[in-house]
Parts: C-alpha cells; sequence; structure tokens
C-alpha cells in the first residue's frame, strides 16, 4: 500500500521544454490536487480534480494544464517551461467525505534554467 | 491575497516546554482548520484538525485552538521535542464552498533545542 507516489523525485529542464508529472494513488480517493511549494509562500494550488474524469483551476494554474483520465492517476503538464515554474511540486489526495485530511505524495523537485 | 496568514515564519522552542504556533484566516466562509507537519524533502503529513462546531481539538501532545471571532487557531504542543523540529502549515477550507480547496498558510519552521 505505497499511497500517494509522485513521478519523477528530481527533473532539471531547459527553458522552453515540456514534461509531465505523475501523481499515482491506491487509496481510491476522489479528489486529487496539485500543489507548489516557493519559500515563503507556503503550497498553493495548481489545479485539482474532484473526479476521474474532471479538472478544474485552482490558485495559481497559469502555464500548467491536468488530465485526470483514470481516477488513481492525475497528470500535471508543463508545456513550455519557464525559470519561474521552478519549484517543489506536491500531489495530495482526499476522501472527499468526512474526514476533510489530505495526504500528500513525497514531491518532485523540478528546476528550470 | 493570502486567505491563510503565518505571520511568523520561525520559532525555537527548549525541549520540554510548551510550543505554540500561530495562524489567521480572513475569509468567515472557512468552517474546518488543519495543521500539517513537514520534514525536509518529504511531503506534509496531518497532524491535527478542528472544526468551527469546536474551539478546542486535542490529541496527545497536540491541541489545536479555535477563535472565530478573532479568525484564529493556534497549535499548542507540549512538552516539545526535538523529533517535533519541522516546518508547521495551518490550512483551511470551507468545502464546498470554496469548491473543495484547501487554502495554505506560509508556513512556521519549528526548531526545538535539546
Amino acid at each position: 500500500n505505497a499511497g500517494v507516489t509522485q513521478t519523477p523525485k528530481f527533473r532539471v529542464l531547459k527553458t522552453g521544454q515540456s514534461m509531465t508529472l505523475l501523481c499515482a494513488q491506491d487509496m481510491n480517493h476522489e479528489y486529487m490536487y496539485w500543489y507548489r511549494q516557493d519559500p515563503g509562500m507556503g503550497l498553493r494550488l495548481i489545479h485539482y480534480s474532484v473526479g476521474e474524469g474532471t479538472t478544474a483551476k485552482g490558485e495559481v494554474p497559469d502555464g500548467y494544464n491536468v488530465s485526470r483520465l483514470k481516477k488513481q492517476n492525475f497528470l500535471l503538464g508543463l508545456e513550455s517551461a519557464a525559470p519561474s515554474q521552478t519549484s517543489v511540486y506536491f500531489c495530495a489526495v482526499w476522501e472527499g467525505q468526512v474526514a476533510y485530511e489530505q495526504y500528500f505524495g513525497p514531491g518532485t523537485r523540478l528546476t528550470v534554467t | 491575497d493570502q486567505q491563510v496568514k503565518q505571520n511568523s515564519p520561525s520559532l525555537s522552542v527548549q525541549e520540554g516546554r510548551i510550543s505554540i504556533l500561530n495562524c489567521d484566516y480572513t475569509n468567515s466562509m472557512f468552517d474546518y482548520f488543519l495543521w500539517y507537519k513537514k520534514y525536509p524533502a518529504e511531503g506534509p503529513t496531518f497532524l491535527i484538525s478542528i472544526s468551527s462546531i469546536k474551539d478546542k481539538n486535542e490529541d496527545g501532545r497536540f491541541t489545536v485552538f479555535l477563535n472565530k471571532s478573532a479568525k484564529h487557531l493556534s497549535l499548542h504542543i507540549v512538552p516539545s521535542q526535538p523529533g517535533d523540529s519541522a516546518v508547521y502549515f495551518c490550512a483551511a477550507s470551507a468545502s464546498p464552498n470554496t469548491g473543495n480547496q484547501f487554502y495554505f498558510g506560509t508556513g512556521t519552521s519549528l526548531t526545538v533545542i535539546p
């Protein structure tokens, strides 16, 4: 039972390159979230999904796209990476009912040069 | 604009003493509040939560207090232990009013000195 996993753990991109971050869960939770963490900024929501086939924008969605084709996977895409997207990215899941706590993945550290 | 604020970026406490971490919020629709703990190179982990119908919730050494009129919550850790050294984030939600989103503060880095 791995919980929430993220792939890759680290990545260095050049400006203009594209990549996809994968979040996978085995908890069967409906809600999935992508956050970025930057120094002095806390965790900011990029996009989220309330179920398979659905996505919605969060606080800082520009420059990112997401897809939730399967319930257990939530993909975050950067079509043309910019240095401002250098950050640590966290995926989180939430059951969406009684308990409000989210479960987080270990993070992906992305550097855009 | 930041809806959840943690105005103290860092806090140092002696082992055995009380640690008090503070959090303020601006959105009166928030009805559920959570604290997360984060070690370096790991994802945040849930610590304790409180619903707006309560003003206190306790779990072992950790107690969260909520003052709705002041839009303020605090996390008390008693006694503090070196293993508590981490970054603590508070978070708030008004699901479904906020579209099932959670809003996080900027974090407070706690150092417990042995």
